[in-house]
């Protein structure tokens, strides 16, 4: 079965403040897929990234920046120099190889507060 | 924007009826996904569509059905309402997804619809 933990249930920090993310998730399978979403308050879900098991590279985009960590299977997101716009519930989620046509599993979210 | 439209934006029904949510897809992808919100929760996996055919379903009872239609819009039905049914529900469209996982897709969300069950 796979799990997604996001172990921080809120974070407030003061804008312009770095902030981080974490992401632990357990699968059977060897290879899967990573995502993080944001969720503004609106309720879409927008996409922000996807990282395959076979990917090991880190990704800055901007001010966002991924750090995969296979060996301790996370998947962290850093915010650099937070912004109120920033404000949000972020989830992470995995999916499995697929074939079996599988959704995904998503953690409980991180509700990111940034106060001006 | 995603192009994933999703209608009503909210509704109010009582426990034991049914509801149909609709889902049009984003131009040109055939796969669509549903899934259930509750409050403060992460989103739990339905089911999901590719093709006009159900090819993967998460752990919810039969009550919760849908259809999907040749232009690939969708249907998420629910019989026989219970008052954990209220929550947001979702649908995410994407290309292939009902296959092997191609380097780059990516399941694209609607904004949602709210159902309160009362």
């Amino acid at each position: 079965a796979q799990k997604v933990t996001q172990a921080q249930t809120e974070i407030s920090v003061v804008e312009k403040e770095d902030v981080t993310l974490d992401c632990v998730y357990e699968t059977r399978d060897t290879t899967y897929y990573l995502f993080w979403y944001k969720q503004p308050p609106s309720g879409e879900l927008v996409f922000l990234i996807r990282r395959n098991s076979f990917d090991e590279q880190n990704e800055i985009s901007g001010r966002y920046s991924w750090n995969f960590q296979k060996s301790t299977s996370s998947f962290n997101f850093t915010i650099t120099a937070s912004q109120v716009v920033d404000s949000a519930v972020y989830f992470c989620a995995l999916r499995g190889p697929g074939g079996g046509a599988d959704g995904l599993t998503f953690g409980k979210g991180t509700h990111l507060i940034i106060q001006p | 924007e995603t192009g994933v439209t999703q209608s009503p934006t909210h509704l109010i029904k009582t426990r034991g009826q049914q509801v149909t949510l609709r889902c049009s897809s984003q131009s040109g992808h055939n796969t669509v996904s549903w899934y259930q919100q509750a409050l403060g929760q992460g989103p739990q996996f339905i089911f999901q569509y590719y093709r006009e055919e159900e090819n993967g379903r998460g752990n919810f009872p039969p009550r919760f059905s849908g259809l999907q239609f040749p232009n690939y819009s969708s249907e998420l039905n629910v019989n026989a309402l219970e008052l954990d049914d209220s929550a947001l529900y979702l649908c995410a469209s994407s290309l292939e997804w009902g296959k092997a996982l191609s380097r780059q897709e990516t399941q694209y969300f609607g904004p949602g619809t709210r159902l309160l069950v009362l």
